[in-house]
């Protein structure tokens, strides 16, 4: 199994407040994502990242933001959580970008919004 | 854009059954095509996949066949068991495009 931890893995916050979820690789691999899941949607990007500093939007970006410092590590943080925020958020990893690489995935986070 | 269309579940078969999940796609160009599944409180891993037209992926018994002519990407195993009862993804990637397209998910039930 590929080196991938999730923390925390459930959260339980209230409205409004900020919350970081940070994905954790022993891979070195370059590209690192986050997805949300949820029922009738399957996963959707949140955002990725392919290299330290260097971060892009997926197809739900609003109302996220996200941060890698370091090449094993890529946070997820909901600036002013909301109700509609609650969900299961996967991070994954891969080598490259090429389109027949595989996506390793973490185990995810439960993360309810009160 | 791209898409992936794959049948809704909850499937439900017996123990020892044949088992196909259907899956189709549109996109430009020439797509992967992979299937993922996701145990219970599990992520996603995968489980085949294929790079080209009349590509096979197989594993653990599972296979499915790269066809670019029907756009499909079915997915099917001769004897399923109690086990193999998860959430099923299609997924493509295009090579135009640097981010993967998932369907939806197919629950499996398998009954012993």
């Amino acid at each position: 199994d590929a080196g991938i931890t999730q923390s925390p893995r459930h959260k339980v916050t209230e409205t409004g407040t900020p919350v970081t979820l940070r994905c954790h690789q022993t891979e070195n691999h370059r590209y690192m994502y986050w997805y949300r899941q949820d029922p009738g949607h399957g996963l959707r990007l949140i955002h990725y990242s392919y290299g330290v500093k260097d971060t892009d939007k997926g197809e739900v970006s609003d109302g996220y933001s996200v941060s890698r410092s370091k090449t094993e590590d890529f946070l997820l943080t909901l600036e002013s959580a909301t109700s509609s925020q609650t969900s299961v958020y996967f991070c994954a990893i891969s080598e490259s970008l090429s389109s027949t690489d595989t996506q390793y995935f973490g185990p995810g986070t439960r993360l309810t919004v009160l | 854009g791209d898409s992936v269309t794959q049948m809704e579940g909850p499937v439900t078969l017996s123990e020892e059954a044949f088992l196909t999940i259907n899956c189709t796609y549109t996109a430009t160009g020439y797509p992967s095509l992979f299937w993922y599944v996701q145990y219970p409180g599990e992520g996603l891993q995968l489980l085949l996949k294929a790079t080209k037209a009349d590509d096979k992926g197989s594993n653990k018994g599972f296979e499915a066949t790269y066809r670019k002519e029907t756009t499909s990407f079915h997915l099917e195993k001769g004897s399923v068991q109690v086990s193999d009862s998860a959430v099923y993804f299609c997924a493509l990637s295009s090579n135009r495009d640097d981010k993967i397209i998932f369907g939806k998910g197919t629950r499996l039930h398998i009954l012993p």
